[in-house]
C-alpha cells in the first residue's frame, strides 16, 4: 500500500533555509504535492511537480524530486516567521490522494 | 479560494448521537472527498465522491456514511458518534484532474 513519511519537527533561524524532507513508497503516483497548514485553518496548496519532472522553483519554493528513491524535498528560501506551520507531502492524483503526517516548521526570531 | 464551505465548523456532541456535516462547493467539481485529522496520523480518507450518488470508500470508512444528491453537496454522517471520532474533519475537491483544494475544517467533539 501506499505510505508517505515525513520528519515531525523542524526548526530553523529566520533568513536561513529549511529543507523539509519526504519518502514515498508509490512509485506510479503522478503528481507530488506539498501543503501548509497554519494553526486552526485548512490545507492551503503550495506546489506540486509532476512525477515524470526533476525540480520546480516557485518564488522562494524550490522542489526536487528523486524518482528513483522516491525522495521528495521542499526548500524555503530566506525562512520567514511566517512560515512557521505544519507542512504536508503528498503524493498520488485524480481520484486518490494520500498524506503524510506533517513536519511542524519552526521560525526562530 | 476554490469555494468550498463547510458547516458547522464546530460542533461538540454526545457519544451515540447522529452528527451530519455538510461541504459545499460552489465550482460543480466531480470529484469530493472527506477527511479526518488526527495528531500522528496526518490526513486520512474516509469516503469520495465522483459523482451525483456515486461514492466510494477511503481507508478509514467505518461509522460513517456519506451521501451526494446535488453535485454541490457532499454529506458526512456519523450515524451514532463515538469519542473515537473526535477529529477535525476536512472536505475537499478535485480540480483539473491533479490538485485537492480544502475546505477550512470541522472540529467535532464527542464528549
Amino acid at each position: 500500500g501506499e505510505d508517505v513519511e515525513q520528519s515531525l519537527f523542524l526548526s530553523v533561524r529566520e533568513g536561513d533555509s529549511s529543507v523539509i524532507n519526504c519518502t514515498y513508497t508509490d512509485s506510479s503516483s503522478t503528481y507530488l504535492y506539498w501543503y501548509k497548514q497554519e494553526p486552526g485553518a485548512g490545507l492551503q496548496l503550495l506546489t506540486y511537480i509532476f512525477s515524470n519532472m526533476d525540480m520546480k522553483q516557485d518564488q522562494r519554493l524550490t522542489v526536487l524530486l528523486n524518482k528513483k528513491d522516491k525522495h521528495l524535498s521542499l526548500r524555503i528560501a530566506d525562512t520567514q516567521t511566517g512560515d512557521s506551520a505544519i507542512y504536508f507531502c503528498a503524493e498520488g492524483g485524480y481520484q486518490k490522494v494520500t498524506f503524510g503526517t506533517g513536519t511542524k516548521l519552526q521560525v526562530i526570531p | 479560494d476554490a469555494g468550498i464551505t463547510q458547516s458547522p465548523r464546530h460542533k461538540v456532541t454526545e457519544t451515540g448521537t447522529p452528527v451530519t456535516l455538510r461541504c459545499h462547493q460552489t465550482e460543480n467539481h466531480r470529484y469530493m472527498y472527506w477527511y479526518r485529522q488526527d495528531p500522528g496520523h496526518g490526513l486520512r480518507l474516509i469516503h469520495y465522491s465522483y459523482g451525483v450518488k456515486d461514492t466510494d470508500k477511503g481507508e478509514v470508512s467505518d461509522g460513517y456514511s456519506v451521501s451526494r444528491s446535488k453535485t454541490e453537496d457532499f454529506l458526512l454522517t456519523l450515524e451514532s458518534a463515538t469519542s473515537s471520532q473526535t477529529s477535525v474533519y476536512f472536505c475537499a475537491i478535485s480540480v483539473g484532474g491533479n490538485t485537492i483544494y480544502f475546505g477550512e475544517g470541522s472540529w467535532l467533539t464527542v464528549v
